[in-house]
């Protein structure tokens, strides 16, 4: 169904570490799920994806690890820095039937100094 | 590439009154476009979907008369919120997609205030 989010959870991460982000997805038909990036004022920005054939992907900085059996998806983000500081929402999609994206509810990502 | 493009960025208004919102894809042609809502501090929720030279298919509880969507070319799609009342009040995100199987791409959202 929809995501109604109520308060973001934060997480707060020290310059330089690593991030990791978890969201539970609701829909154990959905195929394809992406995650996006939002800063404050402005629109979701893509950041990775994939596809329910895989388990892991890995991008630059990033890598999206899907556990299908516990319908569980997480973002991981090497070497945080400051201009990661944004809200990350996970995003699920069934394109073999409605076709729509349907958003988690969102974590906020704060990195301390 | 896959820029989104939305216009205004902010508008306020009095209530009553209509509001268009326009979303353009910029460098590719979105055959399906995207709308959604926004409250502060609460995710995205999507309001309609919208194929180029078809009618947008809505989500349930979204009053198809109060949001009217048009799509009427492959790279822009117009939200009109009409007779708008202060509970309109929101921030109003699109998104454009060239293909079936390829992501969403946003635009930078529109705050939208009603007096």
């Amino acid at each position: 169904g929809e995501s109604v989010g109520l308060h973001l959870p934060t997480l707060s991460v020290q310059e330089g570490d690593n991030s990791i982000i978890n969201c539970a997805y609701s829909n154990s038909a959905s195929d394809y799920f992406i995650w996006y990036k939002q800063e404050s004022g402005k629109g979701p920005q893509f950041i990775i994806d994939i596809r329910s054939n895989m388990d892991k992907r890995q991008g630059q900085r990033v890598t999206v690890l899907l556990n299908k059996t516990v319908k569980h998806l997480s973002l991981q983000i090497a070497a945080t820095q400051p201009g990661d500081s944004a809200v990350y929402f996970c995003a699920e999609n069934n394109q073999g039937r409605d076709d729509k994206i349907i958003f988690g509810k969102g974590t906020r990502l704060h990195i301390l100094p | 590439g896959a820029v989104v493009s939305q216009h205004p960025s902010w508008v306020i208004c009095k209530s009553g009154t209509s509001v268009k919102i326009e979303c353009r894809s910029l460098d590719f042609q979105a055959t399906t476009m995207f709308w959604y809502r926004q409250f502060p501090k609460q995710s995205l929720m999507l309001m309609a979907t919208s194929n180029e030279g078809s009618k947008a298919t809505y989500e349930q509880g979204v009053e198809k008369d109060k949001f009217l969507i048009n799509h009427a070319s492959l790279t822009l799609s117009t939200l009109t919120v009409t007779s708008a009342h202060p509970e309109d009040s929101s921030f109003y995100i699109c998104s454009a997609r060239e293909e079936r199987n390829q992501p969403q791409h946003f635009g930078d959202g529109t705050r939208l205030s009603i007096l």
